[in-house]
């Protein structure tokens, strides 16, 4: 069973650009979350992805958008990066409705300057 | 709105010694699931232990078990003959059914000392 995996590891950019993050979900699941977690802080939700639609999202602004592929993989796509995108972004895959156990990938450390 | 929140930013413990990190929160669901997550430093998130609102039992794994107060909406998680490896992140968080959407405290710092 293939775990949850992310990329990149890091990735440094300037104000204004865009970003694209990569989320590989665990073998059977298919429903990926993604969550933004500041320094210091705990993770915010940002948006879920259920079988390819968009099923739920938090209080993130449109800039914040994303796609689950047909294999469940997902991206995460943050355009016009300000400063305060600075955080660890981590995806989580499931199985819908089931023991609701969520499993994390080890992140992507964005850094904006 | 459901709120989590955790008021220990840190705690520390000797080994081998018992700690107990607390954890309230806040909603008008009554059914939700509730979780203690650990992430070791610079490692992934992993789900320590699960407690379903519906159930009275309070959830046990290993050393890790809970005390979940419903009417009180707390749920504090207690370990036993903490372990170095112990140290970390502990984050709370809760879940409404049919959402796999997570709320997450603010986390406590937990340091194991040898």
């Amino acid at each position: 069973e293939t775990g949850v995996t992310q990329s990149p590891t890091h990735l440094i950019k300037t104000r204004g650009q865009q970003v694209t993050l990569r989320c590989s979900s665990q073998s059977g699941h298919n429903t990926v979350s993604w969550y933004q977690q500041a320094l210091g802080q705990g993770p915010q939700f940002i948006f879920q992805y259920y079988r390819e639609e968009e099923n739920g999202r938090g209080n993130f602004p449109p800039r914040f958008s994303g796609l689950q592929f047909p294999n469940y993989s997902s991206e995460l796509n943050v355009n016009a990066l300000e400063l305060d995108d600075s955080a660890l972004y981590l995806c989580a895959s499931s199985l819908w409705d089931t023991d609701n156990e969520q499993f994390f990938g080890p992140g992507t450390r964005l850094t904006v300057l | 709105a459901q709120t989590v929140t955790q008021s220990q930013p840190e705690m520390s413990v000797q080994e081998a010694e018992t700690v107990t990190l607390s954890c309230t929160y806040d909603t008008s669901e009554s059914n939700y699931y509730l979780f203690w997550y650990k992430q070791p430093p610079s490692r992934q998130m992993i789900l320590v232990i699960r407690q379903e609102a519906y159930k009275q039992q309070n959830a046990t794994e290993n050393r890790f078990s809970v005390n979940f107060q419903k009417a009180a909406k707390s749920f504090s998680l207690k370990i036993s003959d903490s372990q170095l490896g112990d140290t970390a992140m502990y984050f709370c968080a809760f879940m409404q059914y049919n959402t796999d959407k997570l709320i997450f405290g603010t986390g406590t710092r937990l340091q194991v000392f040898p």
